[in-house]
């Protein structure tokens, strides 16, 4: 069965730090990857789609990269703001479908 | 531009009853991808629709189905409801298919079958 892991679940850090959210997939066939944030309640709100040809894509103080050999992505969030609290989702496009991680909870403290 | 809308946004039913959910995607958009939100499963895709076609299926029952108009607005049906179908149904639409662009989801629709 094709997977998609993100590693932490939940993460606290103070304003201002840079983290990395980590992204894992066991189908090797992927065509993209993309990543969304969820505020609680509401839809998911696209940020950064990396088709499976590149290796990283670039929006502000976002960073997503994509190294399909070994399954994983990551996000990198620049000098964090309170406002980026949120969950972040990881999807990756097969070729029948499209499979979510879990999301992993991010919470910046001002 | 407008952003995907769903209506209705709040649903209450009964088992064993049947609902029909709507969306409208961003104009331009041919393709609508149907999505369930639950605490257990997280977030696990229905069924894609590209110009009136499903073009793909996720592993559901037959009692979730679909369709696409030819303004590309989408309907999801599920018949004899139950309790595990509550969840938040989202929605999303994009240029192509979901394989090749980037997905905009609408603010979904959270239904509660008792």
């Amino acid at each position: 069965k094709q997977e998609v892991t993100q590693i932490p679940a939940a993460l606290s850090v103070p304003e201002g730090e840079n983290l990395v959210l980590n992204c894992s997939f066991t189908d090797s066939a992927i065509y993209n990857l993309q990543w969304f944030r969820q505020d609680p309640g509401k839809g998911l709100t696209s940020l950064l789609l990396i088709q499976s040809s590149q290796r990283e894509q670039t929006s502000g103080r976002l960073n997503a990269s994509l190294d399909k050999s070994s399954g994983r992505s990551t996000l990198y969030i620049a000098a964090s703001q309170p406002g980026d609290s949120a969950t972040y989702l990881c999807a990756e496009s097969s070729n029948n479908d499209m499979r979510f991680g879990a999301g992993t909870r991010l919470t910046v403290k001002p | 531009k407008a952003g995907v809308t769903q209506t209705p946004r709040y649903l209450i039913k009964t088992r064993g009853q049947q609902v029909t959910l709507s969306c409208s995607p961003i104009s331009g958009h041919r393709s609508v991808s149907w999505y369930q939100q639950t605490p257990g499963q997280g977030l696990q895709f229905l069924f894609e629709y590209f110009s009136e076609t499903q073009r793909n299926k996720g592993n559901f029952p037959g009692r979730f189905s679909g369709r696409q108009f030819s303004n590309s607005r989408s309907e999801m049906n599920v018949s004899t409801l139950e309790l595990g179908d509550s969840a938040l149904y989202l929605c999303a639409s994009s240029w192509g298919d979901l394989r090749s662009y980037e997905q905009y989801f609408g603010p979904g629709t959270r239904l509660t079958v008792t």
